[in-house]
């Protein structure tokens, strides 16, 4: 079984401060991959990033870096100098070796990202 | 650029009733999704696609029915709605390869079940 847990249900940072979201995953999968997704308060969801189990480089892009720490099951995610439009709700996700060629997203909870102007 | 086309963006149903969330894509994905997402639960996976008359159950599938005829639709019926189904509905699409890639999702059918 897999399971991906976002302990923070909601964050409030003012605006320009750096804020991390937690991602913890659980899976029995060698091979798997882990994504970022956002939601914005318009609703839709975006995708971020893609990672998979045999990478684990840090990657940056812009103001949002994600870190990945297979030996703590982590997948976090960091947005340095936070604006008003990085409110939304943001939800990590997994993906295991079983569910490829058929992208099944075991989600988190998310996390609400609130920005303080 | 449509995308992925989910229709109604709103709905309300009493208990007992029946109705079908469409759901249309035009980028040619083969596989498609229905999740619903619901408050403090995150998305769940309630029925998937992996291409044209192939469908699968996913987490929670109970009350709802789906059908793929074709590459571009998979509408999601729910046959009698009951007040536990009240939620945010997403349609999803990917290309199918070899690696798990990104969901492309609908703007999301709210839906109240009174």
């Amino acid at each position: 079984a897999q399971k991906v847990t976002q302990a923070q249900t909601e964050i409030s940072v003012v605006e320009k401060e750096d804020v991390t979201l937690d991602c913890v995953y659980e899976t029995r999968d060698t091979t798997y991959y882990l994504f970022w997704y956002k939601q914005p308060p318009s609703g839709e969801l975006v995708f971020l990033i893609r990672r998979n189990s045999f990478d684990e480089q840090n990657e940056i892009s812009g103001r949002y870096s994600w870190n990945f720490q297979k030996s703590t099951s982590s997948f976090n995610f960091t947005i340095t100098a936070s604006q008003v439009v990085d409110s939304a709700v943001y939800f990590c996700a997994l993906s295991g070796l079983s569910n490829f060629g058929n992208e099944k997203l075991t989600f988190g909870t998310g996390t609400r990202l609130t920005i303080i102007p | 650029n449509a995308g992925v086309t989910q229709t109604p963006k709103f709905q309300v149903l009493k208990t007992g009733q029946s109705m079908t969330l469409q759901c249309a894509q035009d980028m040619n994905h083969e596989y498609m999704s229905w999740y619903r997402q619901d408050p403090g639960m995150g998305l769940r996976l309630i029925h998937y696609s992996v291409g044209a008359g192939i469908t699968d159950q996913g987490e929670v599938p109970n009350g709802y029915n789906v059908s793929r005829s074709t590459t571009e639709d998979f509408p999601l019926r729910l046959l009698s709605a009951a007040p536990s189904q009240t939620s945010v509905y997403f349609c999803a699409s990917s290309p199918t390869s070899a690696e798990p890639g990104e969901l492309f999702f609908g703007e999301g059918s709210r839906l109240t079940v009174l």
